[in-house]
């Protein structure tokens, strides 16, 4: 059984350009969320996707967008990079159904460096 | 407010010494969660255990253990005969019910355990 899948592992970028990082659930999960984790710090909610739509939302800027599709699978783009967006990006999955308290299970992560 | 602290930024021990990561958490919610996660030099998170608020019982496993003090908002992790393998950064994490599937997390505690 796999287990959250992200990619790329790393990815190198310079300021103004656009980035998309992708992640796939844990088979039997519907709900995939995205964290943006700086060096030395804990990860921070960009937001959640459940059904294809944008459940919820941390405080980031609209420069960060995301997609989920059918399959479950979800996309997190970012535009207009900046120094500051350099991090890891953590996907995680989570089965919807039963409330909001269901154990999310995070990928690996995705390091992104902006020069 | 609805944060985590983690005032241990770093700790190092000697190998076989028991060890505890402190935690602090703030919500307005009386219905939430609590985590503790594992961040390997990998970076994928491990999730290590949930609480939830109404379930002040003290868990046990293996060599782990958790003290969780709704009085002094406090959910405490303690390793007893700490191993290398121990070495990691620790997050602490909150999900309030009032934010859905959104888990804080803390700034982390970074372990290290010396052979």
């Amino acid at each position: 059984d796999a287990g959250v899948t992200q990619s790329p592992t790393h990815l190198i970028k310079t300021r103004g350009q656009q980035v998309t990082l992708r992640c796939s659930p844990k088979s039997g999960h519907d709900t995939v969320s995205w964290y943006q984790q700086a060096l030395g710090q804990g990860p921070q909610f960009i937001f959640q996707y459940y059904e294809e739509e944008e459940r919820q939302r941390g405080n980031f800027p609209d420069r960060f967008s995301g997609h989920q599709f059918p399959n479950y699978s979800s996309e997190l783009n970012v535009n207009a990079l900046l120094l500051g967006d350099s991090a890891l990006y953590l996907c995680a999955s989570s089965p919807w159904g039963a409330g909001a308290y269901n154990e999310q299970f995070f990928g690996p992560g995705t390091r992104l460096t902006v020069l | 407010a609805q944060k985590v602290t983690q005032a241990q930024t770093e700790i190092s021990v000697v190998e076989k010494e028991d060890v505890t990561l402190d935690c602090v958490y703030e919500t307005r919610d009386t219905t939430y969660y609590l985590f503790w996660y594992k961040q390997p030099p990998s970076g994928e998170l491990v999730f290590l255990i949930r609480r939830n608020s109404f379930d002040e019982q003290n868990e046990i496993s293996g060599r782990y253990s958790w003290n969780f003090q709704k009085s002094t908002s406090s959910f405490n992790f303690t390793i007893t005969a700490s191993q290398v393998v121990d070495s990691a950064v620790y997050f602490c994490a909150l999900s309030p019910y009032s934010s859905a599937s959104k888990i804080i997390f803390g700034s982390g505690t970074r372990l290290s355990i010396r052979p």
